[in-house]
Protein backbone atom coordinates (compact mmCIF):
# COMPACT_ATOMS: atom_id res chain seq x y z
CA UNK A 1 0.00 0.00 0.00
CA UNK A 2 1.13 3.71 -0.96
CA UNK A 3 2.09 5.70 2.11
CA UNK A 4 1.01 8.83 0.44
CA UNK A 5 -2.01 8.73 -2.13
CA UNK A 6 -2.44 11.23 -4.83
CA UNK A 7 -5.51 12.48 -6.51
CA UNK A 8 -6.20 12.32 -9.61
CA UNK A 9 -3.78 9.99 -11.11
CA UNK A 10 -4.40 12.25 -14.70
CA UNK A 11 -5.83 15.68 -15.34
CA UNK A 12 -6.83 17.44 -18.30
CA UNK A 13 -7.71 20.53 -18.65
CA UNK A 14 -7.99 23.93 -20.89
CA UNK A 15 -5.57 26.59 -19.94
CA UNK A 16 -6.81 29.71 -18.08
CA UNK A 17 -8.64 27.16 -15.90
CA UNK A 18 -8.41 26.31 -12.09
CA UNK A 19 -7.27 22.52 -10.61
CA UNK A 20 -6.58 21.11 -7.36
CA UNK A 21 -4.53 18.00 -6.44
CA UNK A 22 -4.63 16.38 -3.69
CA UNK A 23 -1.67 14.17 -1.39
CA UNK A 24 -3.03 12.40 1.31
CA UNK A 25 -2.01 9.88 3.91
CA UNK A 26 -3.14 8.23 7.21
CA UNK A 27 0.02 9.21 8.78
CA UNK A 28 1.84 12.16 10.06
CA UNK A 29 4.18 13.72 8.26
CA UNK A 30 7.01 16.23 9.61
CA UNK A 31 6.97 17.61 6.30
CA UNK A 32 5.97 17.69 3.00
CA UNK A 33 7.60 18.46 -0.15
CA UNK A 34 6.22 18.94 -3.64
CA UNK A 35 7.69 18.27 -6.78
CA UNK A 36 7.32 18.91 -10.74
CA UNK A 37 8.71 16.49 -13.33
CA UNK A 38 8.36 17.42 -17.17
CA UNK A 39 8.98 14.41 -19.14
CA UNK A 40 12.59 12.88 -19.31
CA UNK A 41 13.58 15.14 -16.76
CA UNK A 42 14.03 14.92 -13.00
CA UNK A 43 11.90 16.14 -10.36
CA UNK A 44 12.51 19.99 -9.21
CA UNK A 45 11.76 20.93 -6.11
CA UNK A 46 8.99 23.24 -5.66
CA UNK A 47 7.91 23.98 -1.87
CA UNK A 48 8.38 22.43 1.56
CA UNK A 49 5.65 22.14 4.18
CA UNK A 50 6.23 21.84 7.73
CA UNK A 51 3.49 23.03 10.23
CA UNK A 52 0.08 22.23 10.19
CA UNK A 53 -2.26 24.30 8.59
CA UNK A 54 0.70 26.34 6.72
CA UNK A 55 -0.14 28.03 3.15
CA UNK A 56 2.84 28.54 1.00
CA UNK A 57 2.54 30.49 -2.60
CA UNK A 58 4.86 30.29 -5.57
CA UNK A 59 3.36 33.11 -8.34
CA UNK A 60 0.02 30.72 -9.28
CA UNK A 61 0.64 27.89 -7.25
CA UNK A 62 -0.76 27.59 -3.29
CA UNK A 63 0.20 25.04 -1.64
CA UNK A 64 -1.92 23.55 1.70
CA UNK A 65 -0.74 21.41 4.33
CA UNK A 66 -3.17 19.92 6.65
CA UNK A 67 -3.79 20.87 10.10
CA UNK A 68 -2.88 17.25 11.15
CA UNK A 69 0.13 17.22 9.26
CA UNK A 70 -1.59 14.04 7.15
CA UNK A 71 -2.38 15.83 3.95
CA UNK A 72 -1.78 19.17 1.22
CA UNK A 73 -3.14 20.26 -1.35
CA UNK A 74 -1.98 22.10 -4.35
CA UNK A 75 -3.82 24.84 -6.05
CA UNK A 76 -3.12 26.08 -9.40
CA UNK A 77 -4.94 29.52 -10.31
CA UNK A 78 -5.59 30.18 -14.82
CA UNK A 79 -3.42 27.08 -15.38
CA UNK A 80 -1.01 27.79 -18.33
CA UNK A 81 0.90 24.64 -20.95
CA UNK A 82 3.82 25.40 -18.95
CA UNK A 83 2.32 24.05 -16.02
CA UNK A 84 2.14 20.47 -17.77
CA UNK A 85 3.55 17.66 -15.90
CA UNK A 86 3.99 15.22 -13.16
CA UNK A 87 3.46 16.60 -9.36
CA UNK A 88 4.84 14.58 -6.92
CA UNK A 89 4.17 15.22 -3.42
CA UNK A 90 7.04 13.10 -0.83
CA UNK A 91 7.76 13.49 2.42
CA UNK A 92 8.85 11.83 5.77
CA UNK A 93 6.32 10.59 8.25
CA UNK A 94 7.03 10.58 11.65
CA UNK A 95 7.07 7.12 12.24
CA UNK A 96 9.07 6.07 9.50
CA UNK A 97 12.78 6.28 8.93
CA UNK A 98 12.85 7.36 5.11
CA UNK A 99 10.97 9.73 3.23
CA UNK A 100 8.60 8.60 0.58
CA UNK A 101 6.75 9.61 -2.58
CA UNK A 102 3.30 9.32 -3.74
CA UNK A 103 2.52 8.16 -7.42
CA UNK A 104 1.89 11.50 -8.41
CA UNK A 105 -1.06 13.33 -10.61
CA UNK A 106 -0.13 14.22 -14.37
CA UNK A 107 -1.25 17.35 -15.24
CA UNK A 108 -2.15 18.08 -19.23
CA UNK A 109 -2.88 22.04 -19.81
CA UNK A 110 -4.09 22.60 -23.40
CA UNK A 111 -3.69 25.27 -24.96
CA UNK B 1 20.15 23.45 -13.60
CA UNK B 2 19.73 21.61 -9.96
CA UNK B 3 23.24 21.07 -9.34
CA UNK B 4 23.17 17.41 -9.49
CA UNK B 5 24.47 15.93 -12.59
CA UNK B 6 24.07 12.45 -14.59
CA UNK B 7 25.56 10.76 -17.25
CA UNK B 8 24.61 9.28 -19.56
CA UNK B 9 21.36 11.09 -20.31
CA UNK B 10 20.35 8.11 -22.58
CA UNK B 11 21.96 4.65 -22.86
CA UNK B 12 21.21 1.78 -24.97
CA UNK B 13 22.51 -1.41 -23.80
CA UNK B 14 22.59 -5.27 -24.52
CA UNK B 15 21.47 -7.87 -21.58
CA UNK B 16 25.52 -9.24 -21.73
CA UNK B 17 26.61 -5.34 -21.93
CA UNK B 18 28.43 -3.80 -18.60
CA UNK B 19 27.74 0.11 -18.26
CA UNK B 20 27.50 2.33 -15.47
CA UNK B 21 25.62 5.59 -14.50
CA UNK B 22 27.35 8.55 -13.10
CA UNK B 23 26.27 11.03 -10.97
CA UNK B 24 27.78 14.44 -9.39
CA UNK B 25 26.65 16.85 -6.75
CA UNK B 26 27.84 20.39 -6.47
CA UNK B 27 26.18 21.58 -3.91
CA UNK B 28 28.23 19.90 -0.57
CA UNK B 29 25.08 17.78 0.07
CA UNK B 30 26.37 14.52 1.94
CA UNK B 31 23.77 12.24 1.25
CA UNK B 32 23.22 10.58 -2.23
CA UNK B 33 20.14 8.25 -3.55
CA UNK B 34 19.53 6.29 -6.77
CA UNK B 35 15.83 5.96 -7.64
CA UNK B 36 14.36 4.12 -10.39
CA UNK B 37 10.89 5.26 -12.49
CA UNK B 38 9.28 3.31 -14.66
CA UNK B 39 6.60 3.80 -16.18
CA UNK B 40 2.91 3.88 -14.41
CA UNK B 41 4.53 3.15 -11.42
CA UNK B 42 5.71 5.38 -8.70
CA UNK B 43 9.37 6.10 -7.81
CA UNK B 44 11.25 3.81 -6.12
CA UNK B 45 14.01 3.85 -3.77
CA UNK B 46 17.30 1.83 -4.54
CA UNK B 47 20.30 3.34 -2.74
CA UNK B 48 20.93 5.72 0.25
CA UNK B 49 24.65 6.69 0.57
CA UNK B 50 25.30 8.69 3.62
CA UNK B 51 28.37 9.76 4.15
CA UNK B 52 30.02 7.80 1.65
CA UNK B 53 28.37 5.00 3.46
CA UNK B 54 25.65 2.94 1.98
CA UNK B 55 22.55 3.12 4.48
CA UNK B 56 19.90 1.16 2.60
CA UNK B 57 19.48 -0.96 0.40
CA UNK B 58 15.89 -1.74 -1.01
CA UNK B 59 16.30 -5.35 -1.75
CA UNK B 60 17.80 -4.31 -5.25
CA UNK B 61 18.73 -7.15 -7.73
CA UNK B 62 22.71 -8.12 -7.40
CA UNK B 63 22.72 -6.75 -11.15
CA UNK B 64 22.84 -3.54 -10.20
CA UNK B 65 25.32 -2.50 -7.58
CA UNK B 66 26.33 1.01 -6.52
CA UNK B 67 29.45 2.70 -5.72
CA UNK B 68 30.36 5.79 -3.78
CA UNK B 69 33.87 6.87 -3.99
CA UNK B 70 33.38 10.30 -2.23
CA UNK B 71 30.46 12.94 -1.15
CA UNK B 72 30.34 14.10 -4.54
CA UNK B 73 30.16 11.15 -6.85
CA UNK B 74 27.68 8.36 -6.85
CA UNK B 75 28.04 5.49 -9.60
CA UNK B 76 25.88 2.60 -10.63
CA UNK B 77 27.14 0.33 -12.03
CA UNK B 78 24.93 -2.17 -14.34
CA UNK B 79 25.59 -5.94 -15.62
CA UNK B 80 23.68 -8.67 -17.19
CA UNK B 81 20.38 -6.27 -17.00
CA UNK B 82 16.90 -7.93 -18.17
CA UNK B 83 14.53 -5.59 -20.22
CA UNK B 84 12.33 -4.85 -17.55
CA UNK B 85 15.48 -2.72 -15.85
CA UNK B 86 14.56 -0.30 -18.95
CA UNK B 87 13.55 2.52 -16.76
CA UNK B 88 14.45 6.41 -15.49
CA UNK B 89 17.56 6.25 -13.44
CA UNK B 90 17.36 8.96 -11.45
CA UNK B 91 19.93 10.78 -8.75
CA UNK B 92 19.43 12.74 -5.88
CA UNK B 93 21.68 14.44 -2.99
CA UNK B 94 20.19 16.09 -0.02
CA UNK B 95 21.53 17.47 2.92
CA UNK B 96 21.22 14.34 5.17
CA UNK B 97 18.93 11.23 5.53
CA UNK B 98 17.83 11.89 9.11
CA UNK B 99 16.63 15.86 8.73
CA UNK B 100 13.31 16.44 9.25
CA UNK B 101 13.44 18.48 5.78
CA UNK B 102 13.76 15.46 3.06
CA UNK B 103 14.45 18.08 0.39
CA UNK B 104 15.99 15.71 -2.64
CA UNK B 105 18.23 18.04 -5.37
CA UNK B 106 17.70 15.39 -8.92
CA UNK B 107 19.39 14.78 -11.81
CA UNK B 108 17.98 14.78 -14.74
CA UNK B 109 18.17 11.35 -15.31
CA UNK B 110 19.34 8.55 -17.11
CA UNK B 111 16.91 6.90 -19.95
CA UNK B 112 18.41 2.97 -20.28
CA UNK B 113 16.74 0.59 -22.63
CA UNK B 114 17.71 -2.68 -21.87
CA UNK B 115 17.77 -4.83 -25.59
Amino acid sequence: TQLLEQSPQFLSIQEGENLTVYCNSSSVFSSLQWYRQEPGEGPVLLVTVVTGGEVKKLKRLTFQFGDARKDSSLHITAAQPGDTGLYLCAGRATNAGKSTFGDGTTLTVKP
Amino acid sequence: ETGVTQTPRHLVMGMTNKKSLKCEQHLGHNAMYWYKQSAKKPLELMFVYSLEERVENNSVPSRFSPECPNSSHLFLHLHTLQPEDSALYLCASSQGTANMNTEAFFGQGTRLTVV
